[in-house]
């Protein structure tokens, strides 16, 4: 199984701020990385899929990168909104995994 | 709009079998371009993928649940259904049912249902 990593588990932050949660695979995956915005009580929302593509209605702020073993999302000026965990998830190969989340908390 | 929810008991008793059922609405579980798949996450807890169905019925299952998790699908009622047998305390979780973007191992999870909370206690 690929093994998915993120950091930090957890960041505070302001509204404002930019922010930026890294997943790490344990193997090469290409851009076959998916990332996902779950609140609590709710089920997990599409936010960027292939690394770096914007899921539709997505706003402009989220941004994803990378390829290979190593991946960014960024949310480039944090909104109230966006307090939130997130995921990252691999679609390379199955079993499909995600990685254990990053909560975003409100400083 | 694809519109997914699940169903089924809330409470199960060790050893017995889990067994939960997806309704799809706003498109179709035959159409063949989709792979459905359930998807678990415990309390407090990350994500945990248990496996999807093609709408011919072919299957892939996480090896870490493989000997337990059969899931089956109804083209006619628009459903996919889970069961997880010889259940422990450890299976309880909520439980989401998603559809993967394509039919295709690349494709994200782009609809996902409410999920559903089952807790396995006597």
């Amino acid at each position: 199984d690929i093994q998915m990593t993120q950091s930090p588990s957890s960041v505070s932050a302001s509204v404002g701020d930019r922010v930026t949660v890294t997943c790490r695979a344990s193997q090469g995956i290409s851009t076959w990385l998916a990332w996902y915005q779950q609140k609590p009580g709710k089920a997990p929302k599409l936010l960027i899929y292939a690394a770096s593509s914007l899921q539709s209605g997505v706003p402009s702020r989220f941004s994803g990168s990378g390829s290979g073993t190593d991946f960014t999302l960024t949310i480039s000026s944090l909104q109230p909104e966006d307090f939130a965990t997130y995921y990252c998830q691999q679609a390379n190969s199955f079993p499909l995994t995600f990685g254990g989340g990053t909560k975003v908390e409100i400083k | 709009q694809v519109q997914l929810q699940e169903s089924g008991p809330g409470l199960v008793k060790p050893s017995e079998t889990l067994s939960l059922t997806c309704t799809v609405s706003g498109g179709s579980v035959g159409s063949g371009r989709y792979y459905w798949s359930w998807i678990r996450q415990p309390p407090g807890k990350g994500l945990e993928w248990i496996g999807y169905i093609y709408y011919s019925g072919s299957t892939n299952y996480n090896p870490s649940l493989k000997s337990r998790v059969t899931i089956s699908v109804d083209t006619s009622k628009n459903q996919f259904s889970l069961k997880l047998s010889s259940v422990t305390a450890a299976d309880t979780a909520v439980y989401y049912c998603a559809r993967q973007n394509g039919d295709y191992v690349g494709h994200p999870f782009d609809y996902w249902g409410q999920g559903t909370l089952v807790t396995v206690s006597s």
